[in-house]
């Protein structure tokens, strides 16, 4: 058990939906990374938040978001949700603003039908 | 456009046999990570090698960075069936806080 924990653990919606999936990070760990792992695009970098400020961003679609609020859990919001949106969310975090050492959560299954 | 290359993709291995996995990147980075997924599960970091030359060993994996080759390896040693999982590479490139994922191998030992 990484201590990051990720609600739901599964999802399914249809297309055209909005979804938000959440993520708590490690006590006392300050940053939020966001992946997104599908079979046919791997494991992608989405998204950075630092102690409640975005901090680096990859390839996230202008359809997700995030967020990260004064008590450091994040959300993660995609919207419009198409086929190809159906994948494993993880978030990770670590304890400063630089990526040394991430812990990952258990992840949260998206299926959009 | 930054490419993190594994090889190989899948890998099948008899118990007690040695074999390596290589990790080659194509940004300048002094920082790698080795991570572990097990079917339907989320990723276990093995290794983070921070410099040039770093090498560290845990049982039967031992992990090697060469930052100019822009390689890093994955050696396991008598392997045993507890080892089959997938393995990732990452990288963080020294220009930005980005973790770019290799494509992952898949490694399977059998009895």
């Amino acid at each position: 058990d990484s201590g990051v924990t990720q609600t739901p653990k599964h999802l399914i919606t249809a297309t055209g939906q909005r979804v938000t999936l959440r993520c708590s990070p490690r006590s006392g760990d300050l940053s939020v990374y966001w992946y997104q792992q599908s079979l046919d695009q791997g494991l992608q970098f989405l998204i950075q938040y630092y102690n409640g400020e975005e901090r680096a961003k990859g390839n996230i679609l202008e359809r997700f978001s995030a967020q990260q609020f004064p008590d450091l859990h994040s959300e993660l919001n995609l919207s419009s949700l198409e086929l190809g949106d159906s994948a494993l969310y993880f978030c990770a975090s670590s304890p400063g603003d630089t990526s040394y050492e991430q812990y990952f959560g258990p992840g949260t299954r998206l299926t959009v039908t | 456009e930054l490419k993190v290359e594994q090889n190989p993709l899948f890998l099948s291995m008899q118990e007690g046999k040695n074999y390596t996995i290589y990790c080659n990147y194509s940004t300048t980075s002094d920082r790698l990570y080795w991570y572990r997924q097990d079917p339907g599960k989320s990723l276990e970091s093995l290794f983070v090698l921070l410099s040039n030359g770093a090498v560290k060993q845990e049982g039967r994996l031992m992990a090697s960075l060469d930052t100019k080759a822009r390689l890093s390896t994955l050696h396991i040693t008598a392997a045993v069936h507890d080892l089959s999982a997938t393995y990732f590479c990452a990288v963080d490139p020294n220009s930005g806080n980005q973790f770019y994922f290799g494509t992952g191998t898949s490694l399977t030992v059998i009895p």
